[in-house]
């Protein structure tokens, strides 16, 4: 069974500073894909990043970048720059491919605040 | 281009009555999945409609049902409510890689 671990309850970072997010995972199916959300206290799930496991390299989008270190199970997210606006929930997720079009399955979550 | 649009936004129930979700998926999305998110917690799967079927279901009573129609938006339907149900309510519509989360709905039971 596919499990996400996010050992950061909460963290905390300056703004315009870099903070890394944590995220490990455990899953026996070869071909899979992880994914990173911001969640704003409004509720809504926002795509940050996605991450093939077969990609070569590592995904970034923008200010955000995934290091992916298959054999270490870990994918934490890299943001850049932090600014006021990234204050949220932060989840990482993944899904199998070889079993179909399975569901998401998520982490409880690292709560980011960041400090003028 | 309209994202996942979800209704109502919020709502209040209490206990054993029966509530219905909306969900719009993305434009061009053909897959739609139910997350319930409990407070602290990440979201967890309900299930998932393709081609008007239920594809896959997460660990949830039966209490818990939906629908697909033809232009992909979906229902999630509840019955006999409970206190425990309270929780954000998330539609993902997705088309392979690409998965879109709507706004959610918030549902408390009192």
């Amino acid at each position: 069974a596919q499990k996400i671990t996010q050992t950061q309850p909460g963290m905390f970072v300056q703004e315009k500073e870099a903070v890394t997010l944590d995220c490990t995972y455990d899953t026996s199916d070869p071909s899979y894909g992880l994914f990173w959300y911001k969640q704003p206290s409004s509720g809504e799930m926002i795509f940050l990043i996605y991450q093939g496991s077969y990609d070569q390299q590592n995904a970034t989008e923008g200010r955000y970048s995934l290091n992916f270190q298959k054999a270490r199970k870990s994918a934490n997210l890299v943001i850049s720059a932090s600014q006021l606006g990234d204050s949220a929930m932060y989840f990482c997720a993944m899904r199998d491919f070889n079993s179909g079009n399975t569901p998401l399955v998520f982490g409880k979550g690292t709560r980011l605040s960041v400090i003028a | 281009d309209a994202g996942v649009t979800q209704s109502p936004t919020h709502l209040i129930k209490t206990r054993g009555q029966q509530v219905t979700l909306r969900c719009s998926p993305k434009s061009g999305h053909d897959t739609v999945s139910w997350y319930q998110q409990a407070l602290g917690q990440g979201p967890q799967f309900i299930f998932q409609y393709y081609e008007e079927e239920e594809r896959q279901r997460g660990n949830f009573p039966d209490r818990f049902s939906g629908h697909q129609f033809p232009n992909y938006s979906s229902e999630l339907n509840v019955n006999a409510l409970l206190l425990g149900d309270s929780a954000l309510y998330l539609c993902a519509s997705s088309v392979g890689n690409t998965i879109y989360f709507g706004e959610g709905s918030w549902l408390t039971v009192v």
